[in-house]
């Protein structure tokens, strides 16, 4: 029972280059998030998805694009990466607490 | 005015003390409240939850909520250098929401 997995653990990236971040769960929530986290700034949330096949805004959403690609799998997208978007990115899930995926450490040069 | 509001410490206490962690909420209507434990470079781990005025005890930890004040806090008895480490505040912002709204943490150590 792994919980909430994420790929890649690490990644450097090039401004302008795109990756997706992956995120599955076997937990069977049906609520799955993306959240950013930097230094004095807590838990941002950029998009979450409430149950499969629906997806909304969070707070910072600007940059990024989401899929539910089905109830396990919700990744994040970076179309073109900038280095405001240097950053260490978690997964969750949530069935009144959240679930947090070890994350993903993003830099962006 | 930030949703959720904490001090951002670092708070530090000699092993053995009690520590005393802050929170306030803007959202009356919030239902559900969250402390979670993170250590550095690692992922929020849930320790405790409450929901009803007054105290929840759970070993060591004891979370105290006052609606009418709009306040949660973390008390930690017998701290250990173990329980050195960022507590998250987090709310659960709109009742029957999805979304939940974290503070930005504060840092505690606990000195051997």
């Amino acid at each position: 029972n792994a919980g909430v997995t994420q790929t890649p653990k690490f990644q450097v990236l090039k401004t302008g280059q795109s990756m997706t971040l992956q995120c599955a769960q076997d937990m069977n929530h049906n609520s799955m998030y993306w959240y950013r986290q930097d230094p004095g700034m807590g838990l941002r949330l950029i998009y979450y998805s409430a149950s499969e096949g629906t997806t909304d805004k969070g707070e910072v959403p600007n940059g990024y694009n989401v899929s539910r690609l089905n109830k396990r799998e919700f990744s994040l997208r970076l179309e073109s990466a900038a280095p405001s978007q240097t950053s260490v990115y978690f997964c969750a899930t949530r069935q009144e607490t959240q679930y947090f995926g070890p994350g993903t450490r993003l830099l962006v040069l | 005015q930030k949703e959720v509001e904490q001090n951002s410490g670092p708070l530090s206490v000699p092993e053995g003390a009690i520590a005393s962690l802050n929170c306030t909420y803007s959202d009356r209507g919030s239902q559900s409240f969250f402390w979670y434990r993170q250590y550095s470079g690692k992922s929020p781990e849930l320790i405790m939850f409450i929901y009803s005025n007054g105290d929840k005890e759970d070993g060591r930890f004891t979370a105290q909520l006052n609606k009418a004040s709009q306040y949660v806090s973390l008390l930690i008895r017998d701290s250990q250098p173990s329980d050195s480490a960022t507590y998250l505040c987090a709310v659960n912002g709109e009742t029957g929401g999805f979304k939940t709204i974290f503070g930005a943490g504060t840092r505690l150590f606990v000195k051997a």
